[in-house]
This record gives structure tokens, sequence and C-alpha cells, in this order.
């Protein structure tokens, strides 16, 4: 089975622009989670969708938004980047009822 | 204080030595997850535990459900092993896939 893969791997932006990070899942599963990784906060917890809804939300401002396609692919989208933007974007997948997630290998964010 | 609190930050060790890094948590939770991360960025899942204990090669995962803590154990470190340990609990209900994370503990072997 094919891992969790994320596109792009790298990205630089700027300022007041606007990103869109894709993830696709293991074959399968459902679930797809975003992180958020920086230096100074550790990894933190964006959304979380299944089956196209958003099930589960962190504290991120609403510039920070997701969606899921019904092949389980999903995307997430920040408007109006700021400098602290610039972060490792994680996302994960697994199946229903199990827990365990898969990690892909992250979209690296940089905004100048 | 930070929901899951992971000691030692930092941990340097002998190729061969025995490691142990602990993670201490103050929510309820259905499982608790061990992530490696390598210099990269890429994060792999070790273990996921509800109770008990698992093994796999090397590593050895315990955890105590009415003390709020769990324990990686490195047996026979290898240089190979140096890498960014990770805590992360998955509050309940089970099937919601938002994990709380701890600061992690970067971990150095060396030959």
């Amino acid at each position: 089975k094919a891992g969790v893969t994320q596109t792009p791997r790298y990205l630089i932006k700027t300022r007041g622009q606007q990103v869109t990070l894709s993830c696709s899942p293991i074959s399968g599963h459902r679930s797809v989670s975003w992180y958020q990784q920086t230096p100074g906060q550790g990894l933190q917890f964006l959304f979380e969708y299944f089956s196209e809804t958003q099930r589960n939300k962190g504290n991120f401002p609403g510039r920070f938004s997701g969606r899921q396609f019904s092949n389980s692919r999903s995307e997430m989208n920040v408007s109006t980047l700021e400098l602290g933007d610039s972060a490792l974007y994680l996302c994960a997948s697994s199946s229903p009822g199990y827990g365990e997630q898969y990690f892909g290998p992250g979209t690296r964010l940089t905004v100048t | 204080k930070n929901e899951v609190e992971q000691s030692p930050q930092n941990l340097t060790a002998q190729e061969g030595e025995f490691i142990t890094i602990n993670c201490s948590y103050s929510v309820g939770i259905s499982a608790l997850h061990w992530l490696q991360q390598h210099p990269g960025g890429g994060i792999v899942s070790l273990f996921m535990l509800s109770s008990g204990k698992k093994k796999h090669g090397r590593l050895i995962a315990t955890i105590n459900i009415q003390e709020k803590h769990s324990s990686l154990h490195i047996t026979a470190s290898h240089p190979r092993d140096s890498a960014v340990y990770i805590c992360a609990v998955l509050g309940p209900p089970s099937n919601t896939g938002k994990l709380i994370f701890g600061q992690g503990t970067t971990l150095q072997v060396k030959p």
C-alpha cells in the first residue's frame, strides 16, 4: 500500500498571499488530520476531516481552513499569510475506528 | 501547564546504553502514541497503546492508565536511534483524530 503523500514538499510564499496544501491518505483511510509544527510551539492539531466533514478543529484562526473530497483526499488553505505561518505542515490518515495515524512527509512552508 | 509533558527534553547516550523516555498527561485519553521524527521532518508511529505493554524489536512502550504515565524504552541503543521522540495522546472518543503532543525528547546516541 502506498503511504500518505503530501504536495508540494516545499513552498515559499510572500506575506499576504494564500496557499493550498494537498494530502492524499492511504487507500481505504477516511480520516485525515492536519498538524502544524514550529520550533516554538511544537506540533499542534489544526483540524480533522472524516467522510468530507470537519469532525474536529484546533485553536487556529479562521485563516486556516480545509476540506475533504469524496475520494478522501484533503486540502488545507491558509489565507493572508503571516510570517508566523512558516512551519512544517503534516497530515496523517487513519482507518475508521482504529485511531493509529500514519503521517505524510510534510510540506515545509516558508513565508517571507 | 502542558497537557502532555515529556522528560527529559534532551538525552545523550553512549551506544549500547538502555534509554528511558517518560511521558505524563493530565487529560482523559483513549490511546497514547509514541512517534519518532528524524531530521528532515518525517514522523513514524512507533506504538499506539491504551493499556499494558508493547514491544517491537529493541523498543518497549508501557502505559499506566491510573497514573497517567507512559514510558518508552530503547534497549542496546544505536546511533541510528538518534531522533526526536514524541509522545502524543488521543482524547476520547477514540474515533476522532485529534492528537495532543508532548514537546518531544531529542535523543543523540554516540558511537
